[in-house]
């Protein structure tokens, strides 16, 4: 199975900031990493598909970069908004993993 | 707009088999261009992928599951459904149905709101 490993596990922010979130493949996954936002309560959001493809309706402030086994996730001017948990997902190969989530809080 | 709704019980005793039917509105199962699939959540495991399962009737599982779990379409329905057998306290979790999108990528674009199974006598 494709380990994905996500760094950091939390994260304080002001709104406005700008943050940043890595996750990393234990092997080459390509592009194949899809990025999620979950809010407490909620089903995960796609954010991010195909390492860096904004899904319909994602405001441009997220954007995702990388390939393969490196990635981020940067959110631009932080809003109040944002403040959840996110994910990234390997696409690559059956079973289709998740990292375990950096959970972004207000400062 | 594409919406999914689990359905089932809430509780499962140990040993039994876990039951879950995902409805599908907005869209027809059978459309070619996706796969449904399912996912559950714990706090200390975190997102893991079950299955999923073309309209065909072909499927994908976790290995880790695999012994266990059977997923099922029911095209006239617009529904598939999720069976995992010989649950324990280790399969209490909230479950979710999704629309997998194989685009550049393998992802999920459209989930469920989540049905929590916990697993108790």
């Amino acid at each position: 199975d494709v380990q994905m490993t996500q760094s950091p596990s939390s994260l304080s922010a002001s709104v406005g900031d700008r943050v940043t979130i890595t996750c990393r493949a234990s092997q080459s996954i390509s592009t194949y990493l899809n990025w999620y936002q979950q809010k407490p309560g909620k089903a995960p959001k796609l954010l991010i598909y195909a390492a860096s493809s904004l899904q319909t309706g994602v405001p441009s402030r997220f954007s995702g970069s990388g390939s393969g086994t490196d990635f981020t996730l940067t959110i631009t001017t932080l809003q109040p908004e944002d403040f959840a948990s996110y994910y990234c997902q390997q696409g690559y190969s059956t079973p289709y993993t998740f990292g375990q989530g950096t959970k972004l809080e207000i400062k | 707009q594409l919406q999914l709704q689990e359905s089932g019980p809430g509780l499962v005793k140990p040993s039994e088999t876990l039951s879950l039917t995902c409805t599908v509105a907005g869209d027809s199962i059978s459309d070619s261009n996706y796969n449904w699939g399912w996912l559950r959540q714990t706090p200390g495991k975190g997102l893991e992928w079950i299955g999923d399962i073309y309209y065909s009737g072909s499927t994908y599982y976790n290995p880790s599951l695999k012994s266990r779990v059977t997923i099922s379409v029911d095209t006239s329905k617009n529904r598939f459904s999720l069976r995992l057998s010989s649950v324990t306290a280790a399969d209490t979790a909230v479950y979710y149905c999704a629309r997998r999108v194989d685009f550049w990528s393998f992802y999920y674009d459209y989930w469920g709101r989540g049905t929590l199974v916990t697993v108790s006598s």
